[in-house]
């Protein structure tokens, strides 16, 4: 299995822009969550989907930010109008409900925002 | 709330050295611990796994017991090599409660020679 992708794996944009990061989780899986994290702040769940519903986005820090999934093989989570304080690595997790919970990671796509 | 507190790192270590990472937890009902690891530039990995009070999860010379009476997941390794260096989770799940993870906020480790 190739793990779950992310893309791109590096963004650079200027304040104002807007940003879409993508995620395909592994196949199978029923469960999908995109975290961020910082120096400052950590790891951060934002939202999670179960079988491509959204059940908890109570991390999504403000409007500006939004997550879909129109199908089981692909999420995105979105920052519109982006700014510097969004600067952080962004992570997709997927995972498979009722088999012990374990998420697999993917590898990150690192925003940075001038 | 549910949440995990684990000791602040950086932990640094002489390779061949005993590692111990504390974590503790609060939890309102019976969750399933997990230690993550993240190396350097990558996402996080689970690295062991414990469902049930007194389990304990191995991996890779990595362990971590289950103490329900201390609500406490330490992580342990005998010797640690420099490739162990990374930042270590600890992380839980509310057995019934949706499949949320709460996290530690991570300890770096880092091993020289």
């Amino acid at each position: 299995d190739a793990g779950v992708i992310q893309s791109p794996r590096h963004e650079v944009t200027e304040m104002g822009q807007e940003v879409t990061l993508r995620c395909k989780p592994i196949s199978g899986h029923n469960s999908l969550f995109w975290y961020r994290q910082t120096m400052m702040r950590g790891l951060e769940l934002l939202i999670y989907f179960n079988n491509n519903v959204p059940i908890d986005d109570s991390g999504m820090p403000e409007d500006r930010f939004s997550a879909k999934m129109p199908n089981a093989s692909f999420s995105t989570l979105k920052i519109q109008p982006s700014e510097p304080r969004d600067s952080a690595v962004y992570f997709c997790a997927s995972s498979f409900v009722a088999s012990s919970y374990e998420q697999y990671f993917g590898p990150g796509t690192r925003l940075t925002v001038t | 709330g549910d949440s995990v507190t684990q000791m602040e790192g950086p932990v640094t270590l002489s390779e061949e050295a005993f590692l111990t990472i504390n974590c503790t937890y609060t939890a309102t009902g019976y969750p399933s611990l997990f230690w993550y690891v993240q190396y350097p530039g990558e996402g996080l990995q689970l690295l062991l796994k414990a469902t049930k009070a007194d389990d304990k999860g191995s991996n890779k010379g990595f362990e971590a017991t289950y103490r329900k009476e201390t609500t406490s997941f330490h992580l342990e390794k005998g010797s640690v090599q420099v490739s162990d260096s990374a930042v270590y989770f600890c992380a839980l799940i509310l057995t019934g409660g949706g499949n949320k993870l709460t996290f530690g906020t991570g300890t770096q480790l880092k091993v020289e020679l």
